[in-house]
């Protein structure tokens, strides 16, 4: 696609319920990263793929959330029995993952929300 | 992981002033740091980058500079207009693990 699609781009959902996050990125780009944004906060890093693999996952929060991606394109962030603090944004970015890092091409994000 | 330190936290200048912010990072093998723009209710955006071979770089009205010995590097925004108020993420990067400062928020005023 011409950029970074995540959807959905907007979640409401009742505490302890499952929600699952899509973020597809740009096609080719071998890299891929999941953020957290609070609403006026910095960029928390989550997780990044390169391929199919994950060289740390020690940014999740919680072993309440996962993610994987195959195929080396599409990802999916699943948060289990969400809590009211995992309201926020969550974006997606994607480089060309080469050697030299470039440029991160971000997503609109998906904003969840936990009543 | 890296850890990015950026200050300050929130940035107010006049019109045609010049804003700095900076920022530190803990890992010596990080050699890649961009600067990203986040306007209001939009996603982060490039701005400038510098690579660890550089010890500058300038595009227009802004800058960005580089101290690998002292693990610093600082953004600046000469000549400053009401549209550059946002929020400014400098980021560390090593073998594409890319990790954030908090942020600045940059008002300026007319």
């Amino acid at each position: 696609g011409a950029g970074v699609s995540q959807s959905p781009s907007n979640k409401v959902t009742e505490k302890g319920k499952d929600v699952e996050l899509r973020c597809d990125p740009i096609s080719g780009h071998t890299a891929l990263y999941w953020y957290r944004q609070s609403l006026g906060q910095g960029l928390e890093f989550l997780i990044y793929f390169q391929g199919n693999s994950a060289p740390d996952k020690s940014g999740l929060p919680s072993d309440r959330f996962s993610a994987e991606r195959t195929g080396g394109s599409v990802s999916t962030l699943t948060i289990q029995r969400t809590q009211q603090e995992d309201s926020a944004v969550y974006l997606c970015a994607s480089s060309g993952g080469g050697t030299l890092t470039g440029e991160l091409f971000f997503g609109e994000g998906s904003r969840l929300t936990v009543l | 992981g890296e850890n990015v330190e950026q200050h300050p936290s929130t940035l107010s200048v006049q019109e045609g002033d010049s804003a700095v912010i900076k920022c530190t990072y803990s890992d010596s093998a990080s050699n890649y740091f961009p600067w990203y723009k986040q306007e209001l209710g939009k996603r982060p955006q490039l701005i400038i980058d510098i690579r660890s071979n550089v010890g500058e770089k300038k595009d227009q009205r802004i800058a960005v500079t580089l101290n690998k010995t002292a693990k610093h590097f600082s953004l600046h925004i000469t000549e400053t207009q009401p549209e550059d108020s946002a929020v400014y993420f400098c980021a560390a990067t090593k073998n594409n693990d890319m990790r954030f400062g908090a942020g600045t928020r940059l008002t300026v005023k007319p």
